[in-house]
């Protein structure tokens, strides 16, 4: 079974802290995400990788900023965590098979910015 | 804007109903997947429909996509409290990542 995982479920930081979020996959994918979810508004792409040191943009980068140095790792960075950054950050992974794949999910991380 | 609109937004049955999300879309795509995530907890895939699908199967599982009207559903048949979870419709637009919707929460009364 393909397995994700998150450094922790669980996190509480203060305002202007710089946070790392790490994920890691055993499945040797190509492709790594992050999503970050608020009640009413779903899953929201922050960023993505396909490959390692590779990275795009997702629909809301501001404020946050990846690192993808091995292909099984890609971390989350909040440069400087502000009180609207308290949420559920979701990692995923999923094959390089062209258009037709599905993403495995880590369990989340629930952050909350003091 | 999200790309997928779930509907409803909150669902309520009793054992043994069907329960019948909708999912729209605004632009084309290559595939439609749903997911399923247990309260506080990652998303787990149910199902994939590429754009030339119209019906799948799985299990009690039964997803429709109409592309010509752009809305996908997704339709759980007999269903179970452990049924009782958040669905989620994702589409593929071709750009590797995933866009989702907000979601329908179900709730399967025992």
């Amino acid at each position: 079974d393909v397995k994700v995982t998150q450094s922790s479920r669980y996190l509480v930081k203060r305002t202007g802290e710089k946070v790392f979020l790490e994920c890691v996959q055993d499945m040797d994918h190509e492709n790594m995400f992050w999503y970050r979810q608020d009640p009413g508004l779903g899953l929201r792409l922050i960023y993505f990788s396909y490959d390692v040191k590779m990275k795009e943009k997702g629909d809301i980068p501001e404020g946050y900023s990846v690192s993808r140095e091995k292909k099984e790792r890609f971390s989350l960075i909040l440069e400087s965590a502000s009180t609207n950054q308290t949420s559920m950050y979701l990692c995923a992974s999923s094959p390089s098979q062209g258009s037709y794949y599905e993403q495995y999910f880590g369990p989340g991380t629930r952050l909350t910015v003091t | 804007s999200q790309q997928g609109e779930e509907d409803p937004q909150a669902l309520s049955i009793q054992e043994g109903e069907n329960a019948t999300m909708n999912c729209s879309y605004k632009t084309s795509i290559n595939n439609l997947q749903w997911y399923r995530q247990n309260s506080g907890r990652g998303l787990v895939h149910l199902i994939l429909i590429r754009s030339n699908e119209r019906e799948k199967h799985s299990g009690r599982l039964r997803v429709t996509l109409d592309t010509s009207k752009k809305s996908s559903s997704l339709l759980i048949t007999a269903s179970r409290a452990a049924d009782t979870a958040s669905y989620f419709c994702a589409t593929d637009m071709g750009r590797r990542a995933l866009t989702f919707g907000s979601g329908t929460r179900l709730q399967v009364q025992p």
